[in-house]
């Protein structure tokens, strides 16, 4: 199953509203959990099941979204929210992430 | 508190093998799907191998597949990475990652461990 998120890169200010979409190539119902990784961190798992918010994650972070498209949204970017950020599907193996989208300060 | 520690990363050269472990410590290891998830200088994540809890099941993405063997000791709490036929495609940080029970979610990450293949 191919992944494909949108944009590869964005930029944003503090406080902006931020959108992030994932596209796969068939129905992988709700199993999709999104990922946000700094430079030379491991990444850190911010959704799962399409809306469900990981213990600890800030709630200005939201998911959405089933079978082949789904969002992630960001509520009034904060600093510590520069950051590439992945989606992940887990309907079947191989589990396989998208590319990737950088969000940027503009 | 979760800690996983990867382990045995290098500089091998093509063709050559590997083997990478990881230390887990924390939580209940045997109740818990593992997987080995890499990324590519300057790209993003590939997830190449999972194994169930209990070992009996193992998964590949079709990259590694006959290449990459994953299994674990559940009485060592420990993760492992068989890497043969090693190319410059296989250059890499590999992450140890713990699922969110038997799911592919991934909720636990180690640091990392680089693998360099190169002549």
């Amino acid at each position: 199953i191919q992944m494909t998120q949108s944009p590869s890169t964005l930029s944003a200010s503090v406080g902006d509203r931020v959108t992030i979409t994932c596209r796969a190539s068939q129905s992988i119902n709700n199993w999709l959990a999104w990922y946000q990784q700094k430079p030379g961190k491991a990444p850190k798992v911010l959704i799962y099941k399409a809306s469900s918010l990981e213990s600890g994650v800030p709630s200005r972070f939201s998911g959405s979204g089933s079978g082949t498209e789904f969002t992630l949204t960001i509520s009034g970017l904060q600093p510590d929210d520069f950051a590439t950020y992945y989606c992940q599907q887990y309907n079947d193996y191989p589990s396989t992430f998208g590319q990737g989208t950088k969000v940027e300060i503009k | 508190e979760v800690q996983l520690l990867e382990s045995g990363g290098s500089l091998v050269q093509p063709g050559g093998s590997l083997r990478l472990s990881c230390a887990a410590s924390g939580f209940i290891f045997r109740n818990y799907a593992m997987s080995w998830v890499r990324q590519a200088p300057g790209k993003g994540l590939e997830w190449v191998a999972g194994i169930s809890g209990s070992g009996a099941g193992t998964f590949y993405a079709d990259s590694v597949q006959g290449r990459l063997t994953i299994s674990r000791d559940n009485s060592k709490n420990t993760l492992f990475l068989q890497m043969s036929s090693l190319s410059a495609e296989d250059t890499a940080v590999y992450y140890c990652a713990k699922g969110k029970g038997q799911q592919v979610v991934l909720d636990s990450w180690g640091q990392g461990t680089p693998v360099t293949v190169s002549s």
